[in-house]
C-alpha cells in the first residue's frame, strides 16, 4: 500500500477551470501539507493541517482553499486556474509538528493549464 | 524568511568519481534534513543532522553538520548512476513551522 496517494498523477486544464487535488495517507500521522514545485524544482509550503486544523497558511491565492475531512485526507481545490498555477504539487505528512519530523511525500500531481 | 541556499546547482560526472554538495544558510538551525527526489516521485528522506560538527554516513553517502549548524554537505564516494537524482536539503526554523527547501542539486551520474 503506498503511504502518501494523491490523484490525479496528471491534470491538464484550460485557464479559468476549477479542479480538486486528492491526498489520503494511511501512516496514522497527524499533520499534513501542500508543497507546489515549480518548473526549476524549487519546493515551497502552501498549506499545513494538523489534526484537520489549519496551522501554516503561507502567502498564497484565495483562489486555492485546502480542506482536510479528516486527518487523513488533504484535498486541495484550486478556482479560476490561472498559467502561473501550472506546477508538480505534492502532498506530504509527517506524525507531528516538530522541528525534526521526517516528511513523506506523494508522487505528485502534474498540474498543466493551458 | 530564513534561506537554504544550495551549490552546484547542477553536477554531472561520471561512475566512480566523488562529489559534494553544499547546504548553507545565514540562519542557524535546530537541525537540517537532506531528501533525494527521482524523477516522477515525491522527495525521500535520506538523514536528519541535528548536532553540530555531527557526520553521519549512509553506506556511499557522508553527511555532516557544521560546527555552527548555519551549513550541512552531502558527500557521495565513488558515484554511480542509480545516485542520480535531486538532491534537496531542508530545515525548519521552529516547531510549528514547515520545512523549508532549498533549491537543489541536480545530479547527472553516468555510466
Amino acid at each position: 500500500d503506498t503511504a502518501v496517494s494523491q490523484t490525479p498523477k496528471y491534470l491538464v486544464t484550460q485557464m479559468g477551470n476549477d479542479k480538486s487535488i486528492k491526498c489520503e495517507q494511511n501512516l496514522g500521522h497527524d499533520t499534513m501539507y501542500w508543497y507546489k514545485q515549480d518548473s526549476k524544482k524549487f519546493l515551497k509550503i502552501m498549506f499545513s493541517y494538523n489534526n484537520k486544523e489549519l496551522i501554516i497558511n503561507e502567502t498564497v491565492p484565495n483562489r486555492f482553499s485546502p480542506k482536510s475531512p479528516d486527518k487523513a485526507h488533504l484535498n486541495l481545490h484550486i478556482n479560476s486556474l490561472e498559467l502561473g498555477d501550472s506546477a508538480v504539487y505534492f502532498c506530504a505528512s509527517s506524525q507531528g509538528t516538530g522541528l525534526r519530523e521526517k516528511l513523506f511525500f506523494g508522487s505528485g500531481t502534474q498540474l498543466s493549464v493551458l | 524568511t530564513q534561506l537554504l541556499e544550495q551549490s552546484p546547482q547542477f553536477l554531472s560526472i561520471q561512475e566512480g568519481e566523488n562529489l559534494t554538495v553544499y547546504c548553507n544558510s545565514s540562519s542557524v538551525f535546530s537541525s537540517l534534513q537532506w531528501y533525494r527526489q527521482e524523477p516522477g516521485e515525491g522527495p525521500v528522506l535520506l538523514v536528519t543532522v541535528v548536532t553540530g560538527g555531527e557526520v553521519k554516513k549512509l553506506k556511499r553517502l557522508t553527511f555532516q553538520f557544521g560546527d555552527a549548524r548555519k551549513d550541512s554537505s552531502l558527500h557521495i564516494t565513488a558515484a554511480q548512476p542509480g545516485d542520480t537524482g535531486l538532491y534537496l536539503c531542508a530545515g525548519a526554523e521552529q516547531a510549528g513551522t514547515a520545512l523549508i527547501f532549498g533549491k537543489g542539486t541536480t545530479l547527472s551520474v553516468s555510466s
